[in-house]
């Protein structure tokens, strides 16, 4: 079975409903920021992303918000749907470097 | 369109046996990447290339080796597996870094699970 996320904290929704998911960053100089979505057994896949120079961006479905005052990110999505049900972990990008830091994320269960 | 490809996607290893696993991305990408991802813990950088024939550390390299004599390609080696080594290894490129006209997203690979007993 899946060993990654064993211990992750986990958002239960019920379909139809919106979720929102929070991450909190470390380096209040990073200056990318990115949430990804992996489905067990599979790999991280880009869902949004947004630069520090912005404070909301919205996508289809999905909308990420940065408080860079206390260093914060959020992933809401709207209407949710049991496809949606998977791991979700934000990236920052330290600035000037190749260096990227990957949060531990959160398991997203939506209920039918 | 492949994106990025990783083989094997399973194998298990007994202790101080030898491997390498393959990264091929058909996306011309510069970058290339290699994490690994053990419970509880965030993907963790083991080495990264920011081009043909170039290879640099990342934040946990002990244990590892990497070549990337093709663009296409970045292989992970690993020469005398511990058990601390059992883990989900991820490839990942990118086009550019942020600064350097692209968006920096990361694109990865579906992972390659290692058990070393």
């Amino acid at each position: 079975g899946e060993s990654v996320g064993l211990h992750l904290p986990t958002l239960s929704v019920q379909e139809g409903d919106n979720s929102i998911i929070n991450c909190a960053y470390s380096n209040s100089a990073s200056d990318y920021f990115i949430w990804y979505k992996q489905e067990s057994g599979k790999g991280p896949q880009f869902i949004i992303d947004i630069r520090s120079n912005m404070d909301k961006r919205q996508g289809q479905r999905v909308t990420v918000l940065l408080n860079k005052t206390v260093k914060h990110l959020s992933l809401q999505i709207a209407a949710t749907q049991p496809g949606d049900s998977a791991v979700y972990f934000c990236a920052e990008h330290y600035s000037g470097t190749y260096k990227y830091i990957f949060g531990t994320g959160t398991r997203l269960k939506v209920l039918a | 369109n492949a994106g990025v490809t990783q083989t094997p996607k399973f194998r298990v290893l007994k202790t101080g046996q030898s491997m390498t696993l393959l990264c091929a991305q058909d996306m011309n990408h510069e970058y290339m990447y290699w994490y690994r991802q053990d419970p509880g813990m965030g993907l963790r950088l083991i080495h990264y290339s920011v081009g043909e024939g170039t290879t640099a550390k990342g934040e946990v390299p002990d244990g590892y080796n990497v070549s990337r004599l093709k663009k296409q390609n970045f292989l992970l080696g690993l020469e005398s597996a511990a058990p601390s080594q059992t883990s989900v290894y991820f490839c990942a490129s990118s086009y550019s870094i942020l600064g350097q006209g692209g968006t920096g997203e990361l694109f990865f690979g579906e992972g390659s699970r290692l058990t070393v007993l």
